[in-house]
């Protein structure tokens, strides 16, 4: 079975200061990996993904994460928020076959 | 390019009326197809997922039901609505197979806020 954690029900960063957004996964597999962003009423929007290709992904809108094995961790971070970056943060975790499972989800609130 | 389409994009309904919430998606064929619900302030509970017309898998027992009577159209339908099934609803979409493949992501549409009364 997999699980994902969202270490962080809700991060807050002014302006302009780095974002680190913490995921721990379980899986007996060699998962794939995903965040996506949520804005307010809308859908989700896939910011990148790892499939055991390299463990450093880039994804939109300058997003990167590392996937960690050994820490089973796979912890989404920017080097500067934007105030458009304030929105609800989802990381997944996939076995490839049937099972995907969403994390509970970070709210980032971005301050001027 | 891809898109997909979900309508409404926000319906209030009463308690026992019934429902319809349709998701189209264009550019794209044989995709396989997902329905989940978002309760407030929760994350994405899966509903239900095709891989094909007339092939629907469901993840969770409910008052639900999906149908997909052509190759990009899927429908959520309930015959009578509970409180319960108020929340905000997401189709999605995947690379297509004869199985369900989650190493594949997930592109989503623009969801539809129901709110029963």
């Amino acid at each position: 079975a997999q699980s994902v954690t969202q270490l962080d029900s809700h991060v807050s960063v002014s302006e302009g200061t780095p974002v680190l957004l913490r995921c721990n996964y379980s899986s007996s597999y060699s998962p794939s990996l995903f965040w996506y962003v949520q804005h307010p009423n809308k859908g989700l929007q896939l910011l990148l993904k790892y499939t055991s290709a390299a463990t450093l992904v880039k994804g939109i809108n300058g997003f990167e994460a590392e996937f960690k094995k050994s820490e089973t961790s796979f912890h989404l971070t920017k080097p500067s928020a934007h105030m458009s970056d304030a929105a609800e943060y989802f990381c997944v975790v996939s076995d490839g076959n049937n099972d995907m499972r969403f994390g509970a989800g970070t709210r980032l609130t971005v301050k001027p | 390019s891809q898109t997909i389409h979900q309508w409404p994009a926000t319906l209030v309904q009463p308690v026992g009326s019934p429902l319809s919430l349709e998701c189209t998606v264009e550019g794209t064929s044989n995709p396989n197809l997902y329905w989940y619900r978002q309760a407030a302030g929760r994350g994405l509970q899966l509903l239900f997922y095709s891989v094909g017309i007339g092939q629907i898998s469901s993840e969770v027992p409910q008052n639900l039901s999906a149908s997909r009577p052509q190759d990009r159209q899927f429908i959520l339908s309930s015959k009578k609505l509970l409180l319960s099934d108020s929340g905000f609803y997401l189709c999605a979409w995947s690379r297509g197979g004869s199985r369900i493949s989650t190493h594949y992501e997930q592109y989503f549409g623009p969801g539809t806020r129901l709110t029963v009364t």
